[in-house]
């Protein structure tokens, strides 16, 4: 099992709906989450860490956190085309101290 | 305020020869990252630093060289090129651990001809 799982997509989306990212890990003791944005020959920018279970907000972005059941989403409310980029899901391995990447989805928000 | 940079931004060059890939940050970060970003690999971690002259291998180190003498510059040498090294190099920075927020620069595209 990879250690980071995305789908790679792509997810499309009608323009103002919301777009669901979905991503599971194999490390049970992984305790730091993030969110990255990445479009298209730019680097990753980081949308949003999380490190509770549970729901974070922060404008359309929505982390959603479930420790015990391995997985983190991140929701985006009311789509924009400039949604548009890859998203690359992240974790903290204490176990070899690094940080792991997931490959990234594709999202496409459509007008 | 720059942040972290990165240079050249774009590379071309041949087998065998040496590359070194500059990244420099205004943050005074402690820990620095070099990656590379490949199709259907993802980001993976090639060397990264503690602080000033401590480093060490991440999870794909063959082939390249990493030396820290200040805390804001992480340069990465790619001693004897290969195609295979063809890549977009990101450099990236946290605060203080591993596990804070990593930055990154605007990458290096390199090609290895």
């Amino acid at each position: 099992q990879k250690e980071v799982e995305q789908n790679s997509g792509p997810l499309s989306v009608p323009e103002g709906a919301i777009a669901s990212l979905n991503c599971t890990y194999s490390d049970r003791v992984s305790q730091s989450f993030f969110w990255y944005r990445q479009y298209s020959g730019k680097s990753p920018e980081l949308i949003m860490s999380i490190y509770s279970n549970g729901d974070k907000e922060d404008g359309r972005f929505t982390a959603q956190l479930n420790k015990a059941s391995q997985y983190v989403s991140l929701l985006i409310r009311d789509s924009q085309p400039s949604d548009s980029a890859t998203y690359l899901c992240a974790l903290y391995m204490e176990y070899g101290n690094k940080l792991v990447f997931g490959a990234g989805t594709i999202l496409r928000v459509k007008s | 305020d720059a942040g972290i940079t990165q240079s050249p931004r774009y590379k071309i060059t041949e087998t065998g020869r040496q590359v070194t890939l500059m990244c420099h940050q205004t943050w005074s970060h402690s820990y620095m990252f070099w990656y590379r970003q490949d199709l259907g690999h993802g980001l993976r971690l090639i060397y990264y630093s503690a602080a000033a002259d401590i480093t060490d291998k991440g999870e794909v180190p063959d082939g390249y060289v990493v030396s820290r003498s200040k805390t804001e510059n992480f340069p990465l040498t790619l001693e004897s090129a290969t195609r295979s090294q063809t890549s977009v190099y990101f450099c990236a920075s946290s605060e203080i651990r591993m596990a804070d927020t990593q930055y990154f620069g605007p990458g290096t595209r390199l090609t290895v001809l």
